[in-house]
């Protein structure tokens, strides 16, 4: 079945820094989506990426979609405390087809 | 336009009881999936339903089950609980219309099992 490789597990970072995290899929996907989910809450939908190559922007979030339709990054910059959180991957092969997450990124930013 | 809420968001019950969890997705949303989440754990996909239908299917026992309603309102239920099925349930809706099936949470029910 379908694999969904996320990296890193969890970072801790220094406010202010860059964060990098990213996901590879055995299979090639047609949609990447990025979610955050912060204690006991549902996540919540950051970036949504529909066709290869593409890169978008939501606020100091950038996500981009693999040219090779088999992985997908987010980068963070300028974090901030409010970023804590758990951001997961997530991606689905054709439209129809169930999505597949990633294990989560634990996201540490101390101030 | 109102999210997708879920009801109970916390519900307390013991081994052997059963439960039913609802989900009301985004006005004009069609599929409804339902996911598992335990501490430390990812989201475990337990079905989705499109139209009234069940479309997709995880690997959980019989025991899970569902149903979709043609208001697209969704429940899922647990019979025959297990201390393993304390976890947080999430529900999820999306268009899923002309490729634009982006999916949208619920804040989740805190399922416990005592």
């Amino acid at each position: 079945g379908q694999q969904l490789n996320q990296s890193p597990q969890s970072m801790f970072i220094q406010e202010g820094e860059d964060v990098s995290m990213n996901c590879t899929s055995s299979s090639i996907f047609n949609t990447w989506l990025w979610y955050k989910q912060d204690p006991g809450e549902g996540p919540v939908l950051l970036i949504a990426l529909y066709k290869a190559g593409e890169l978008t922007s939501n606020g100091r979030l950038t996500a981009q979609f693999g040219i090779t339709r088999k992985d997908s990054f987010l980068n963070i910059s300028a974090s901030i405390p409010s970023d804590v959180g758990i951001y997961f991957c997530a991606g689905r092969e054709t439209s129809g087809s169930r999505l597949t997450f990633g294990e989560g990124t634990q996201l540490t930013v101390n101030p | 336009k109102a999210g997708v809420t879920q009801t109970p968001r916390y519900l307390i019950k013991t081994r052997g009881q059963q439960v039913t969890l609802s989900c009301s997705p985004i006005s004009g949303h069609r599929s409804v999936s339902w996911y598992q989440q335990t501490p430390g754990q990812g989201l475990q996909f337990l079905f989705e339903y499109f139209s009234e239908t069940q479309r997709n299917k995880g690997n959980f026992p019989g025991r899970f089950s569902g149903r979709q309603f043609s208001n697209s309102r969704s429940e899922m239920n647990v019979s025959t609980l297990e201390l393993g099925d304390s976890a947080l349930y999430l529900c999820a809706s999306s268009l899923a219309d002309r490729g634009e099936d982006t999916q949208y949470f619920g804040p989740g029910t805190r399922l416990t099992v005592l």
